[in-house]
């Protein structure tokens, strides 16, 4: 049962282009949802995040999109640079108490970002 | 520069040997995490500690996997006896109370032959 997917698992864009990637969630009761950028031999890095009560967070390049109607989100890259070119995790947060708060992410798959110069 | 150590960054091991990965937190983190990272499954969450207390590790195969915190700065994951299966990627993350932000170390990567 995957709560995350990310159905394309990669994308290939010209340098200057604009990157769109695709993330849907299963759950409406995610509180947060982040995105990761991963490159080979290194651990994800944490990019951007949007609260479950927004529709839009930008900062520089990227500006993630929520469509809570639709259980869909988004990620913009403007403009696609070739060092953007890694895996790009969507991970979404749930915060549950069992007698104190916990937190866990959810990860996607992953989609294999490609700027080509 | 904070940042999540791991050691080693690499192991090769035969069928049936132990194996165990460790982990820094960045100082002042108080949540633990342990991912394993295959093609298939992507990453998948093996377990997690707050305040060094396990709080879930129904991702871990129970009978060959086991996860500590022996201290705040140390976390560590053993498996005994390993397995070809268990090749893949693991990472450790940190965190910080209810933020939902972790931050990942480099990964330990194991091959079992």
């Amino acid at each position: 049962d995957q709560q995350v997917k990310q159905n394309s698992p990669s994308l290939s864009v010209q340098e200057g282009r604009i990157s769109i990637l695709n993330c849907d969630y299963t759950n409406s009761m995610f509180d947060y949802f982040l995105w990761y950028k991963k490159y080979p031999a290194e651990g994800p890095t944490f990019l951007i995040s949007i609260s479950s009560i927004k529709d839009k967070n930008e900062d520089g390049r990227f500006t993630v999109f929520l469509n809570k109607s639709a259980k869909h989100l988004s990620l913009h890259i403007v403009p696609s640079q070739p060092g953007d070119s890694a895996v790009y995790f969507c991970a979404a947060y749930l915060q549950m108490n069992y007698g104190g708060a916990t937190n866990k992410l959810i990860f996607g798959t992953g989609t294999l970002l490609a700027v080509q110069p | 520069d904070a940042r999540v150590t791991q050691t080693p960054r690499h192991k090769v091991t035969e069928m049936g040997q132990e194996v165990t990965m460790r982990c820094q937190p960045i100082l002042g983190h108080n949540t633990v995490f342990w991912y394993r990272q295959t093609m298939m499954q992507g990453l998948e969450l093996l377990a997690y500690f707050r305040n060094r207390a396990p709080l879930d590790d129904s991702g871990m195969p129970k009978d060959r996997f086991s996860a500590e915190m022996p201290d705040a700065t140390l976390a560590t994951l053993k498996i005994q006896p390993s397995e070809p299966r268990d090749s893949a990627v693991y990472f450790c993350a940190s965190g910080l109370g209810q933020v939902p932000t972790q931050y990942f170390g480099p990964g330990t990567r194991l091959l079992v032959l």
